[in-house]
């Protein structure tokens, strides 16, 4: 299986501070690969496929790049409702394989 | 507006079948695949597995031996069954909508709808 390894964990960061996310594969997956926002108790939330494909509604101060084995997840100027966790995924083979996950909170 | 509405026991025993059941309400369930994923408490997220509206699956090999997964297109439901279960499998268990984009004369794939979760505690 494919392992994704995300970094950092966990970041402390301020209201319209700017956010990057790394999330690296164990092997090369093209560009397959989304990300998740996950609020407590609540089911994730696409935010990108494709690795830099906004999904429909998402606020343009997301965005994602990457491709190969690095990718990027950037938050252009975090608000409050972005504190979350995030996670990669990756969707080149099965099984399907999610990043550990980054808890984004308040400075 | 495509809504996943999920339900299943909550508390099993060990060795018992966990049995949960995902509807699919507002759009159409031919065409895609459905997922089912989980995440134990205070951990990351885990995928289970997969089915489309004919019936083929695909299986995380980790769970392999122990799941199956199932659909009734005439309720436009699927069905995740995990048998002997431990206090491992003790988690929420989401089901999702699996939805493919061609990008460039390739299939990319994303879990774009999500049920609501449900929390499975196995518990002696």
């Amino acid at each position: 299986a494919i392992q994704m390894t995300q970094s950092p964990s966990s970041l402390s960061a301020s209201v319209g501070d700017r956010v990057t996310i790394t999330c690296r594969a164990s092997q090369g997956i093209r560009n397959d690969l989304g990300w998740y926002q996950q609020k407590p108790g609540k089911a994730p939330k696409l935010l990108i496929y494709a690795a830099s494909t906004l999904q429909s509604g998402v606020p343009s101060r997301f965005s994602g790049s990457g491709s190969g084995t690095d990718f990027t997840l950037t938050i252009s100027s975090l608000q409050p409702e972005d504190f979350a966790t995030y996670y990669c995924l990756q969707d080149y083979n099965y099984p399907r394989t999610f990043g550990q996950g980054t808890k984004v909170e308040i400075k | 507006q495509v809504q996943l509405q999920q339900w299943g026991a909550g508390l099993l025993k060990p060795s018992e079948t966990l049995s949960l059941t995902c509807a699919v309400y507002g759009g159409s369930f031919s065409g895609y695949y459905w997922s089912w994923i989980r995440q134990p408490p205070g951990k990351g997220l885990e995928w289970i597995g997969e089915i489309n509206h004919s019936g083929s699956t695909n299986y995380n090999p980790s769970l392999e031996s122990r799941v199956t997964i199932s659909v009734d297109t005439s309720k436009n439901q699927f069905s995740l069954k995990l048998s002997s279960v431990t206090a491992a499998d003790t988690a929420v268990y989401y089901c999702a909508r699996t939805r493919q984009w061609l990008v460039r004369g390739r299939y990319l794939y994303a879990f774009d709808i999500w049920g609501q979760g449900t929390m499975v505690t196995v518990s002696s």
